[in-house]
């Protein structure tokens, strides 16, 4: 079992809403990460949780609050967010935070700020 | 900056032809790389991976050459079928550890393959 399961598949939401995106895995690994992909780009890291704790913030603007609440969630809260983050959420994961971890992705959260 | 980039933005081809996709990189420290599929209004799905100590890899009908000299990375496909149409991403993952950029998977701009029936 190679998946990453992100709910809700899409989010609309208004710039004062608050909203929560979810990320789930069942494969034991323990590197999660968030990225975010504009239309015809790649994906970008947002991101990284090692062992339920935060190691990389791509320096993401505060309206954006990650959370790992165990080892196999991974929560993205939203927060007057602005038309332009309307964007494709990526959640991934990988057996470990390391150089040369394989990393699954999930189908991701297609957001519009409204 | 480094970057992971690619050759050519589109590519179109007829199906049961073989394909080559191609990838330059400009970090000489780089070590592992990936290759990943993304169809339209999904996530990237894991194609296949080399490490820097290998110069080739073979899978399903897929095959990834990894040239270290000009550092340049290529994924194949053999007899292309129009369900491999999508966005091709090469991503490159490096780094020292306790460094910024470790564990950081690095994508390229990716390469859209169209297979005509």
């Amino acid at each position: 079992d190679t998946e990453v399961t992100q709910t809700p598949k899409h989010l609309v939401m208004g710039m004062t809403n608050k909203k929560s995106l979810k990320c789930e895995q069942h494969m034991g690994h323990r590197a999660m990460y968030w990225y975010k992909q504009k239309a015809k780009k790649p994906p970008e890291l947002m991101f990284v949780y090692s062992y339920e704790k935060l190691s990389i913030n791509e320096s993401v603007p505060s309206r954006f609050s990650p959370e790992c609440p165990n080892s196999s969630l991974l929560n993205l809260h939203l927060h007057a967010l602005q038309p332009e983050d309307s964007a494709l959420y990526l959640c991934a994961s990988s057996q470990e935070w390391r150089q040369g971890a394989k990393a699954f992705f999930g189908q991701g959260t297609r957001l519009t700020v409204v | 900056g480094e970057s992971v980039g690619l050759h050519l933005p589109t590519l179109s081809v007829q199906e049961g032809d073989n394909s080559i996709i191609n990838c330059a990189y400009s970090n000489s420290a780089s070590d592992y790389f990936i290759w990943y599929k993304q169809e339209s209004g999904k996530g990237p799905q894991f194609i296949i991976d080399i490490r820097s100590n290998m110069d080739k890899r073979q899978g399903q009908r897929v095959t990834v050459l990894l040239n270290k000299t000009v550092k340049h990375l290529s994924l194949q496909i053999a007899a292309t079928q129009p369900g491999d149409s999508a966005v091709y991403f090469c991503a490159e993952n490096w780094g020292r550890a306790g460094g910024t950029s470790y564990g950081k998977l690095t994508f390229g701009q990716g390469t859209i393959l169209t297979v005509h029936p």
